[in-house]
């Protein structure tokens, strides 16, 4: 099982919107609706931001969103804030009670 | 609330085994299955496998086969894992944690909604 594939690293202003793509295959991506995407700080566990492709746990700001086109899903956050700086990491279900991850994203808030 | 400790740190040599717990507490420990993710130094997360509390079912990534074993005790709610022939590519924090269920004839939940703290393992001669 290959890991998904994300964009080593993006950067963004305060208050500018940003999107994170991971692309998979239709064996995992494009064929399951169950793509989450999991926030890290420097040497913390990771944090579920989003699950079910674009469902959004209690307690999550409204400024992340998901969605998915084909094998490529996506995390935009809507008005990037210094908190945001961390890495990101999507996941999805892969049949056969299998899970992979992306190989994350560092986002930087400029 | 929701609550997934997981043992200490530990330095092991090449070729050893280590095995690593996870003591769930706050939820009902059968009602959801755990998993183990890990992550080398400076790398991202790779899943490692699942176990369903209530039936011991487990299922592992292809990359861990015939290395890894993953048992719960249901008396104590704890999971553990246990991992052999150790090299320094093991070097990794592992991660448990909470996800999918079995509810109304059907799985959901496939995602990780509580995370353990981590335990670093060290393999180093």
């Amino acid at each position: 099982q290959s890991a998904l594939t994300q964009p080593r690293s993006l950067s963004g202003s305060p208050g500018q919107s940003l999107t994170i793509s991971c692309t998979g295959t239709s064996s995992d991506v494009g064929d399951y609706n169950y793509v989450s995407w999991y926030q890290q700080h420097p040497d913390k566990a990771p944090k579920l931001m989003i699950y079910d492709v674009n469902m959004r746990p209690s307690g999550v700001p409204g400024r992340f969103s998901g969605s998915r086109s084909g094998n490529t899903a996506s995390l935009t956050i809507s008005g990037l804030q210094a908190e945001d700086e961390a890495d990101y990491y999507c996941c999805s279900y892969a049949g056969s009670y299998t899970w992979v991850f992306g190989g994350g994203t560092k986002l930087t808030v400029l | 609330q929701v609550q997934l400790v997981q043992s200490g740190a530990e330095v092991k040599k090449p070729g050893a085994s280590v095995k690593v717990s996870c003591k769930s507490s706050g939820y009902s420990f059968t009602t959801y299955y755990i998993h183990w993710v890990r992550q080398a130094p400076g790398q991202g997360l790779e899943w490692m496998g699942i176990i369903n509390p209530l039936s011991g079912t487990i299922n592992y990534a292809q990359h861990f086969q015939g290395r890894v074993t993953v048992t719960r005790d249901t008396s104590t709610s704890t999971v553990y894992m246990d991992l052999s022939s150790l090299t320094s590519d093991d070097t990794a924090v592992y991660y448990c944690a909470r996800g999918l269920r079995y509810t109304n004839g059907r799985h959901i939940w496939f995602y990780f909604d509580y995370w353990g703290q981590g335990t670093l393992v060290t393999v180093s001669s």
